[in-house]
């Protein structure tokens, strides 16, 4: 019972490197998104997916991409780092929109990035 | 922009205790939601709460929608409830959640 499953954990990088993190959920959920949470900050979301071929800016999309090929699958691409995306990152899933009632979102454990 | 703020923004307690925390919304919100983040980053999705009383367990949560409020309660705390608890709502229906920057809560033993 695997739930959202995010890697790496911990990353660094230098500027100008991209990078994937990796989301897998084994729930068979529609919804999948990425958000980014910044010292003192609560969630922003970066990219959603309502599922397999449909992905969609969320509120700080500038400097990441992701595709969704598979219900299962949702990496974050980082085109070229910059210390501003120094933060951490939560994958998360929902069998429906993840405002709406009844979809229970579930988060992975984070992956703490660093950019230098 | 939508505004969405949370108070207080720490809150140490002795274990045992009672807490209220707020969020307050400077627009109508729908989809309201409160999440608890432990100490180790992990969210858990606490409530569904676009309006009225729900209360699960020592957790209750209360949402005023045309008053642009919701309060969380915790009763009897205990150590493990200590993290961060986040309120979320989606303004234009959506479905994209904004965040509060939470309540830091240490519950002492």
């Amino acid at each position: 019972n695997a739930g959202v499953t995010q890697t790496p954990k911990f990353q660094v990088l230098k500027t100008g490197q991209s990078m994937t993190l990796q989301c897998a959920q084994d729930m068979n959920h529609e919804y999948m998104s990425w958000y980014r949470q910044d010292p003192g900050m609560g969630l922003r979301l970066i990219h959603y997916s309502v599922g397999a071929g449909i992905t969609d800016q969320g509120e700080v999309p500038n400097g990441y991409n992701v595709s969704r090929s598979t219900t299962e699958d949702f990496p974050l691409r980082l085109l070229s780092a910059a210390p501003s995306q120094t933060s951490v990152y939560f994958c998360a899933s929902s069998y429906g929109p993840q405002g709406s009632s009844g979809n229970t979102i579930y988060f992975g454990e984070g992956s703490w990035l660093t950019v230098v | 922009g939508i505004q969405v703020e949370q108070s207080p923004p720490d809150l140490i307690l002795q274990e045992g205790a009672n807490s209220t925390l707020r969020c307050n919304f400077s627009d109508s919100v729908n989809n309201l939601q409160w999440f608890h983040q432990n100490p180790w980053g992990q969210l858990i999705n606490l409530f569904y709460i676009p309006s009225g009383t729900k209360q699960n367990g020592r957790l209750s949560a209360t949402t005023v929608a045309t008053e642009r409020y919701s309060l969380l309660y915790i009763s009897s705390s205990q150590t493990t409830d200590s993290g961060v608890y986040f309120c979320a709502g989606d303004m234009d229906s959506n479905y994209q959640l904004i965040w509060g920057a939470g309540t830091k809560l240490i519950i002492k033993p």
